[in-house]
């Protein structure tokens, strides 16, 4: 199947640390987004990147992918505690799928 | 003004019965999609409708119906609800199906509780 896998599962971190998760999938795709979750809310859209991209940034959120590895990570500079969240990528497999794909997501708990 | 809005945000119910959830977005969108999500938060599709017709229909129980009265609409309708329904289902909603080229935009979700 096309599901993409995050990795870690959690990962806690202190205020003003890095946090570096990563997604794996299977084949390959046309688009991949990231998504954060906080408890009890719906998914909030955090970036785009396509399949001719290898690095995006916006504000304090770097996202990288490797289409050779199919994998993508997602970092976040200087973590505050409102970071705390599960994050979640999506992707829609190449040849046209217009069927999305989520991982199991990464829970990330910065402590202040 | 919210975004994309389901009701209700809780359903509590028994086994065997028949419940609705209902979805709108207010963002103009051509497409809307029905999600759920387990205990263990693996997120799922379950629907996709595009200008009210169905375009994804991901091995769901037929007691699953989605309806989609309008573009702003989509609504889930359960029959016999099972324990194993027991889940946050989220209703989101995209610019056009194109294949992840745009953002989804989530609703706040329904936890089903099944009894």
């Amino acid at each position: 199947s096309q599901q993409g896998e995050e990795d870690p599962q959690a990962l806690s971190i202190q205020e003003g640390e890095n946090a570096t998760m990563n997604c794996s999938y299977k084949t390959s795709i046309n688009n991949l987004q990231w998504y954060r979750q906080n408890s009890g809310r719906g998914l909030v859209h955090l970036i785009l990147i396509r399949s001719n991209e290898r690095e995006k940034h916006s504000g304090r959120l770097r996202v990288t992918l490797d289409t050779s590895k199919k994998s993508s990570s997602l970092l976040i500079t200087a973590s505050r505690a409102a970071d705390t969240a599960s994050y979640f990528c999506a992707t829609w497999a190449s040849g046209g799928s217009y069927i999305p794909t989520f991982g199991r997501g990464t829970s990330l708990i910065v402590h202040p | 003004d919210t975004a994309v809005s389901q009701t209700p945000k809780y359903l509590v119910t028994q086994m065997g019965n028949d419940k609705s959830i209902k979805c709108e977005q207010n963002l103009g969108h051509d497409t809307m999609y029905w999600y759920k999500q387990d205990s263990k938060k693996f997120l799922k599709i379950m629907f996709s409708y595009n200008n009210k017709e169905l375009i994804i229909n991901e091995t769901v129980p037929n007691r699953f119906s989605p309806k989609s009265p309008d573009k702003a609409h989509l609504n889930l309708h359960i029959n016999s609800l099972e324990l194993g329904d027991s889940a946050v289902y989220f209703c989101a909603s995209s610019q056009d199906v194109a294949g992840g080229r745009h953002t989804q935009y989530f609703g706040p979700g329904t936890r089903l509780t099944v009894l």
